[in-house]
């Protein structure tokens, strides 16, 4: 049973458009999510993370939402570039696991320009 | 500054066989996780080490295994391979045994290893 779902297998968004990538998750015990961007035959690269004690986190083109009445999280790419393009995992953790990261199964976001 | 390496970087096995990955974290880094990536789904954990200690374990067979070196390098093994066992497998470090989540995980490239 998966405990994070990236319902989008896939997104196409022009260029400097905005591209919203989302994710819920079911586990009310994760405490803290992270998005981050892969490459084909390459490691995730991190991207942003957000603590369940907040909102909203940005760092620079990058905003990361949580609604965890929702138990849901979106990541915010504006304006959208074309080496954006990558597979985008959304990944949570709780803290009594330590360090066992839950991802999901990624969105592949094309940006055309 | 070098990342996270990881070798070999392709590898391709006959069923049964054995196989050992090999991983060195970053410089300061004390913790290192396992994940194997299968086409089409996200990373999923396998071990964590902190301090050459079992930190966590996955929903993986005892057919897996691992180890950290007091150097934090560590090495995971995969015994009587089976064609399922193709996968990426990536890992990633961090300087405690949670990371500093803020920061994120650093994952290496990955070994894809073919099991045929």
């Amino acid at each position: 049973d998966q405990q994070v779902k990236q319902n989008s297998p896939s997104l196409s968004v022009q260029e400097g458009r905005i591209s919203i990538l989302n994710c819920d998750y079911t586990n009310s015990m994760f405490d803290y999510f992270l998005w981050y961007k892969k490459y084909p035959a390459e490691g995730p690269t991190f991207l942003i993370s957000i603590s369940s004690i907040k909102d909203k986190n940005e760092d620079g083109r990058f905003t990361v939402f949580l609604n965890k009445s929702a138990k849901h999280l979106s990541l915010h790419i504006v304006p959208s570039q074309p080496g954006d393009s990558a597979v985008y995992f959304c990944a949570a953790s709780a803290r009594r696991s330590q360090g066992n990261l839950i991802f999901g199964k990624g969105t592949k976001l094309s940006v055309k320009p | 500054d070098a990342g996270v390496t990881q070798s070999p970087t392709h590898l391709i096995k006959t069923r049964g066989q054995h196989v050992t990955l090999r991983c060195s974290p970053i410089s300061g880094h004390k913790s290192v996780s396992w994940y194997q990536q299968v086409l089409g789904q996200g990373p999923q954990f396998i071990f964590q080490y902190y301090e050459k200690e079992e930190r966590g374990r996955g929903n993986f067979p005892d057919r897996f295994s691992a180890r950290q070196f007091p150097n934090y390098s560590s090495e995971l093994n995969v015994n009587a391979l089976l064609l399922g066992d193709s996968a990426l497998y990536l890992c990633a470090s961090s300087e405690t045994s949670r990371g500093l989540l803020r920061d994120g995980y650093t994952f290496g490239s990955g070994t894809r290893l073919t099991v045929v």
